[in-house]
């Protein structure tokens, strides 16, 4: 089944422990990406990656880090989170950005 | 970069009413625009999307319109029924090595029985 799969689906952490959110795609896509959803901000972009070694800053990269090693993964890290990077998270893939994008189920995070 | 605008925010229908969803965008050079419907607890999820060479597309009762020279496209659905209950977001990006796909802050869709 074509999925994207991030893990974990919840956590709650507190300000400053570096925290990493994986998401894995089984579609050979080369597109992926990374956004987060907020009440009345809709979804925003943080990062995305448009090949392995290829990254790039979306609208919101601030106090995110990323990673695009091999084609099927690509690791979101918070190296020292605060309280207002508590939010939903989602990856996402394609082929190109021009596609429909996959997305995963989601994780929420609260930062204390 | 590219600004998305998406109104209304929320919207209460009758089953069996249309519902209309306009999205404005700013950059000329968009030509991709996807729509997205979001259900509780899951990720967006692909319902139609539309190409700046096609000025209309119609998926059962979903259909989307582009108008190119105002910059705005819409999301219609027809014969709305409860399950059509979610949040809808429309989205826009263009063909170029580094592009993002930009969303609207979406849409709350209420279908009452």
């Amino acid at each position: 089944e074509a999925q994207v799969t991030q893990n974990p689906r919840y956590l709650i952490t507190v300000t400053g422990k570096k925290l990493t959110v994986t998401c894995s795609q089984n579609m050979n896509h080369e597109y992926m990406s990374w956004y987060r959803q907020d009440p009345g901000l809709g979804l925003r972009q943080i990062y995305y990656s448009m090949n392995v070694e290829v990254t790039d800053k979306g609208d919101v990269p601030e106090g995110y880090k990323v990673s695009r090693k091999e084609k099927r993964n690509f690791p979101l890290i918070l190296e020292s989170p605060s309280p207002n990077q508590t939010s939903l998270y989602f990856c996402a893939s394609s082929f190109i950005v021009n596609q429909p994008q996959h997305f995963g189920d989601g994780t929420r995070l609260s930062i204390l | 970069g590219e600004n998305v605008e998406q109104h209304p925010s929320t919207l209460s229908v009758q089953e069996g009413d249309s519902a209309v969803i306009k999205c404005t965008y700013s950059d000329s050079a968009s030509n991709y625009f996807p729509w997205y419907k979001q259900e509780l607890g899951k990720g967006p999820q692909l319902i139609i999307d539309i190409r700046s060479n096609v000025g209309e597309k119609k998926d059962q009762r979903i259909a989307v319109t582009l108008n190119k020279t105002a910059k705005h496209f819409s999301l219609h659905i027809t014969e709305t029924q409860p399950e059509d209950s979610a949040v809808y977001f429309c989205a826009a990006s263009k063909d170029s090595g580094y592009s993002t796909l930009t969303f609207g802050k979406g849409t709350m869709l209420l279908v009452s029985p």
